[in-house]
């Protein structure tokens, strides 16, 4: 069975932490792990990916792990800021066309 | 600037009244998907189209059907609407399957009265 499990549901980080919100996956995968950020009323927007060539991709203050053979990957947001405050959903390519997402972390940065 | 559009942005009717749903895309992209989204829930694909390639979900409810006359345009149908419809209903491109980025609309929001 296809599965992402996301973890954890909800969390409250003050201004300026480091944000880390971790999904492991079963049986196997494909070759992408994307991480999007969803605002209350808009659709989710693609925040960073990571394809398994690499254990570690950072674009400014985020940051995605790979651990491939333990089938683990985490986002970090250093600096966390008010505007980060979101929803946040990790994905797998299983490689049957289509992307399995997380179950959704609803981030809060407060100052 | 706005790449994947949806419209209405929020859509009332009535239990058992049918319903369209609509996209459009402007990044000419092969791959238009259907999600439907409840409170605090990950996106569910309902259905997608690669170019006129139709791909329904095995647990998508018959009640739910699509249309894609063009590259552009992509339609939601729910033939009788129960109150369990009621979701934010999301529209996603991408240039090909999942590993190339999806782009998303800011869906729908419907209500059933």
């Amino acid at each position: 069975q296809q599965q992402v499990k996301q973890s954890p549901q909800s969390l409250i980080v003050q201004k300026g932490g480091i944000s880390i919100i971790n999904c492991a996956y079963e049986n196997t995968a494909f070759d992408y792990f994307p991480w999007y950020q969803q605002f209350p009323g808009k659709g989710p927007a693609l925040l960073i990916a990571i394809r398994p060539d690499v254990s570690e991709k950072k674009e400014g203050r985020f940051t995605i792990s790979f651990n491939k053979s333990a089938k683990q990957f985490s986002l970090h947001i250093m600096d966390s800021q008010p505007g980060d405050s979101a929803t946040y959903f990790c994905a797998v390519d299983f490689g049957n066309e289509k992307l399995t997402f997380g179950t959704g972390t609803r981030l809060t940065i407060i100052p | 600037d706005a790449m994947v559009i949806q419209n209405p942005r929020y859509q009332v009717t009535q239990f058992g009244k049918p319903v369209t749903l609509s996209c459009s895309q402007t990044l000419n992209h092969n791959v238009m998907y259907w999600y439907q989204q409840k409170s605090s829930q990950a996106p569910k694909l309902l259905f997608h189209y690669y170019d006129k390639d139709f791909n329904n979900e095995a647990d998508t409810p018959d009640n739910f059907q699509s249309r894609r006359p063009n590259t552009s345009f992509c339609f939601l149908d729910i033939r009788s609407p129960g109150l369990g419809d009621a979701a934010m209903y999301l529209c996603a491109t991408s240039r090909d399957f999942p590993s190339d980025p999806q782009h998303f609309g800011d869906g729908t929001r419907l209500s059933i009265l």
